[in-house]
């Protein structure tokens, strides 16, 4: 298995501009989570996906945040528009049902200039 | 509510032992623990369940506390390779929804 892949690796825009993140979990995993990582915050969880469903959204920051999972194997994350306070690498993780830890992607390393 | 861990720091000789401390405000279903590399991903080590017994694999083991709200990782005859930052989740809800903690930096010098 490829593991979690997510795309881009790194982004670079100007404030303003729309940026969408996305990524593929581990095929048969039913759970998908968002996570963005800072220095001065740490690990902050986004939003989280159950077969597909967002089941907890509180995370989002603001609206200019959103997420969808059209199908088990594609979940983006759009910021629009984006500030320079949301640079972060973000994260996406996945996990199979039952008592199991998370997979995560390499991240895509975003800056807002 | 973020769990808080202990220490923030740690620098080890090779061989020598550590325990990284996870504490939570809020009675705890399960933990996970993650290792983080330095521009890489977070590794899953291990997961521990309320009521379930102290979790490991070759020198890294954890236990759970119920009582006490908290999580604590041991590291025993640590080796250069567990050098990285380690992270706790904590689920308080029986759901798969987990917080994770502050991140404690572990390096191990030879």
């Amino acid at each position: 298995d490829a593991g979690v892949i997510q795309s881009p690796r790194h982004e670079v825009t100007e404030m303003g501009q729309e940026v969408t993140l996305r990524c593929k979990p581990i095929s048969g995993h039913d759970y998908l989570f968002w996570y963005r990582q800072t220095m001065m915050r740490g690990l902050e969880l986004l939003i989280y996906f159950n077969n597909n469903v967002p089941i907890d959204d509180s995370g989002m920051p603001e609206d200019r945040f959103s997420a969808k999972m059209p199908n088990a194997s594609f979940s983006t994350l759009k910021i629009q528009p984006s500030e320079p306070r949301d640079s972060a690498v973000y994260f996406c993780a996945s996990s199979p049902q039952g008592s199991n830890g998370y997979t995560f992607g390499s991240g895509t390393r975003l800056t807002v200039v | 509510q973020q769990p808080v861990q202990s220490p923030q720091a740690v620098i080890l000789r090779e061989g020598e032992d550590a325990v990284i401390n996870c504490s939570s405000s809020k009675a705890l279903y399960s933990v996970h623990w993650y290792r983080q590399k330095h521009g890489e991903a977070p590794v899953f080590l291990m997961i521990l369940l309320k009521g379930g017994e102290q979790k490991g694999h070759d020198k890294i083991s954890a236990s759970f506390n119920e009582k006490k709200q908290q999580s604590s990782l041991y590291l025993t005859a640590s080796q250069l390779s567990y050098s990285g930052t380690y992270f706790c989740g904590t689920s308080t809800s029986g759901t798969y929804k987990y917080i994770f903690g502050t991140g404690t930096r572990l390096k191990v010098l030879a």
